[in-house]
């Protein structure tokens, strides 16, 4: 079976601080895909970033930067120096199937 | 380039009728999905297309629910008749390929059933 899990239901934090959103994910796929999307409050979901199975590099864009660990089955997601206009609700996803129940962010000035 | 557009962006409904949402995705996409999410739950996939076909359909929760996807471009999901349960926002999305490609979404159409 397929399962996202996104522990963490809400998380505030204040501008500039580095924040983790953490996302641990089950299938027993050999060939699987990653991706990680953005709800900002327009409603809707932007995609950020997709990481096919074969790929453990981790990948920094800007202020977001990505850690795969295929051994933790984790793929998480970090924002250095968060900003105001970070706050949204972020979705991780498994092969565009099985996605996560979302993480709140609000990022205070 | 025009997104994928939802219609409507809210409905409420009394319990026991019927309620059409539609989908227009971007053009030239032969691929489009159909989501839900109810309130602070995950995003469940309920089917998927490829042109007019349905590839996928195992995320429908019953008969109550009824896709279409005439002629390969817009889609209509159709809840018939409606019951509490099937409260949430429904998320259309496509791509031009399919689950391994990033998907591109709508806004949405909250649903509320009364």
């Amino acid at each position: 079976a397929q399962k996202v899990t996104q522990a963490q239901t809400e998380i505030s934090v204040v501008e500039k601080e580095d924040v983790t959103l953490d996302c641990v994910y089950e299938t027993r796929d050999t060939t699987y895909y990653l991706f990680w999307y953005k709800q900002p409050p327009s409603g809707e979901l932007v995609f950020l970033i997709r990481r096919n199975s074969f790929d453990e590099q981790n990948e920094i864009s800007g202020r977001y930067s990505w850690n795969f660990q295929k051994s933790t089955s984790s793929f998480n997601f970090t924002i250095t120096a968060s900003q105001v206009v970070d706050s949204a609700v972020y979705f991780c996803a498994l092969s565009g199937v099985r996605f996560g129940a979302g993480t709140r962010l609000t990022v205070k000035p | 380039e025009a997104g994928v557009t939802q219609f409507p962006s809210h409905s409420v409904i009394e319990k026991g009728q019927t309620v059409t949402l539609r989908c227009d995705p971007i053009s030239g996409h032969d691929n489009l999905y159909w989501y839900r999410r109810v309130m602070g739950k995950e995003i469940k996939f309920l089917l998927h297309f490829v042109k007019e076909s349905k590839q996928d359909e195992s995320g429908m929760p019953n008969n109550r629910f009824l896709a279409e996807r005439t002629g390969g471009t817009y889609s209509t999901l159709k809840v018939q008749p409606a019951e509490l349960e099937d409260s949430g926002v429904y998320f259309c999305a496509s791509s031009q390929y399919q689950l391994s490609e990033k998907l591109f979404f709508g806004s949405g159409t909250q649903l509320s059933v009364l």
